[in-house]
């Protein structure tokens, strides 16, 4: 099984700032994919095969990376980006998601 | 437009099956490609991902709940099920449906597991 492992676990950003969260994994994967969930939601859909925007996603989220060492980025936070953000692989079964990275406004 | 909706008993007792459907609208589970995953998250915890089907039937499981799990699916009415057999409270959860690429999920149904 492929573990992900995020970081940082929990963070804090201002208005305006970049955030950058990472996504380890513990064999080389060809594609991550990142999802983010508010309190009480299900998780919504960010990036896909790395670095694809999915419909309707802000463009100051993006992502990158290759084989085992992946991030997110959001180049400008903002309050509704308050949430907790997983990293998910299935380039091997079984499909694994990361631990999570908390993100909260300053 | 794409939506997905999960049901399931609510509250069920320990060593009971837990009989979970999921109802969809905009995509066929016969269209080629096309999968419907489910994906639990214990309150306050992160995704645990369970088993995924695939139009042509084949099905994937996490193998740390293998032997519990069996998913399934109704093509002609648009519902995919899964069955997790002798429950306990470690499964208590919320349950998520999602279609294959997890762009769209549905909006989770929570399953309590109590004496």
């Amino acid at each position: 099984e492929i573990v992900l492992t995020q970081s940082p676990t929990t963070t804090a950003a201002s208005p305006g700032e970049k955030v950058t969260i990472t996504c380890l994994a513990s064999s080389s994967v060809s594609n991550m994919y990142w999802y983010q969930q508010k309190s009480g939601a299900s998780p919504k859909l960010l990036i896909y095969s790395t670095s694809s925007l999915a419909s309707g996603v802000p463009d100051r989220f993006s992502g990158s990376g290759s084989g085992t060492s992946y991030s997110l980025t959001i180049n400008t936070m903002e309050a509704e980006d308050a949430a907790t953000y997983y990293c998910q692989q299935w380039s091997s079964n079984p499909l694994t998601f990361g631990s999570g990275t908390k993100l909260e406004i300053k | 437009q794409v939506t997905l909706k999960e049901s399931g008993p609510g509250i069920l007792q320990p060593s009971q099956t837990l009989s979970l459907t999921c109802t969809f609208s905009g995509f066929s589970l016969s269209t080629y490609g096309m999968g419907v995953g489910w994906i639990r998250q214990p309150s306050g915890k992160g995704l645990e991902w369970l088993a995924n089907i695939w139009w042509d039937d084949d099905k994937y499981y996490n193998p740390s709940l293998k032997n519990r799990l069996t998913i399934s699916k109704d093509t002609s009415n648009n519902q995919a099920f899964l069955k997790i057999t002798n429950v306990d409270t470690a499964d208590t959860a919320t349950y998520y449906c999602a279609r294959t690429g997890f762009d769209y999920w549905g909006q989770g149904v929570m399953v309590t597991v109590s004496s």
